[in-house]
């Protein structure tokens, strides 16, 4: 299985803060992804990044991924309390097109 | 990008019973998943649903306790069977934005409780 691990869990932030989540996998992969979900509804998808970059900006978002290290970070910049939300990291393989979910972390932003 | 509904949005269901759950898309997409989300853990793929013909299950998931439906490109249904209090979860549609792109996109999930 390459499903990938969060860390950590749970994150509590001031707003205002950065939030910077951790991601690691087992196997190769051809792409990562960030999605958030609020309170346990629909995923939203927030940035993808391929096996090939290292680094990718999206408004408050910046990911990043070390295919050596297996792991990827995505932080969140001056955050808001409606940044409050699980955030997942999701893998896919080279060879089909399933996406494998991380565990999750659980981010709160006090105002 | 694709605009999933999904419904019912939420349920209670006696145990020994079954729901099945629908999935729109507002457009034609070549892929189609259906997912689980147990309480407080991540999600967890069922199958992929494909267009005419029987469902691609993940280790662990069955055709006779999940019966997956998918008659053209933008419609298919989940039937959650013989329900036990084990079943109670969030199942979650999702459906591919596009060929050689994985970037999903998700219904905002049925939320199943079991008594």
């Amino acid at each position: 299985s390459q499903q990938g691990e969060e860390d950590p869990q749970a994150l509590s932030i001031q707003e205002g803060e950065n939030a910077t989540m951790n991601c690691s996998y087992k196997t190769s992969i051809n792409n990562l992804q960030w999605y958030r979900q609020n309170s346990g509804r629909g995923l939203v998808h927030l940035i993808l990044i391929r096996s090939n970059e290292r680094e990718k900006h999206s408004g408050r978002l910046r990911v990043t991924l070390d295919t050596s290290k297996k792991s990827s970070s995505l932080l969140i910049t001056a955050s808001r309390a409606a940044d409050t939300a699980s955030y997942f990291c999701a893998t896919d393989a080279r060879s089909n097109y399933k996406l494998t979910f991380g565990k999750g972390t659980l981010l709160t932003v006090n105002p | 990008s694709a605009v999933i509904s999904q419904k019912p949005s939420r349920d209670i269901c006696q145990r020994g019973t079954s729901l099945t759950i629908q999935c729109q898309v507002d457009s034609q997409v070549t892929m189609m998943f259906w997912y689980r989300q147990q309480p407080g853990q991540s999600l967890t793929l069922i199958a992929t649903a494909n267009q005419g013909s029987e469902a691609t299950y993940e280790s662990g998931f069955v055709i006779d306790k999940f019966p997956i439906s998918r008659p053209n490109l933008t419609f298919s249904t989940l039937t959650v069977s013989n329900l036990s209090p084990e079943d109670s979860s969030i199942y979650l549609c999702s459906a591919l934005a596009g060929s050689g792109n994985t970037e999903a996109f998700f219904g905002q999930g049925t939320r199943l409780t079991v008594v």
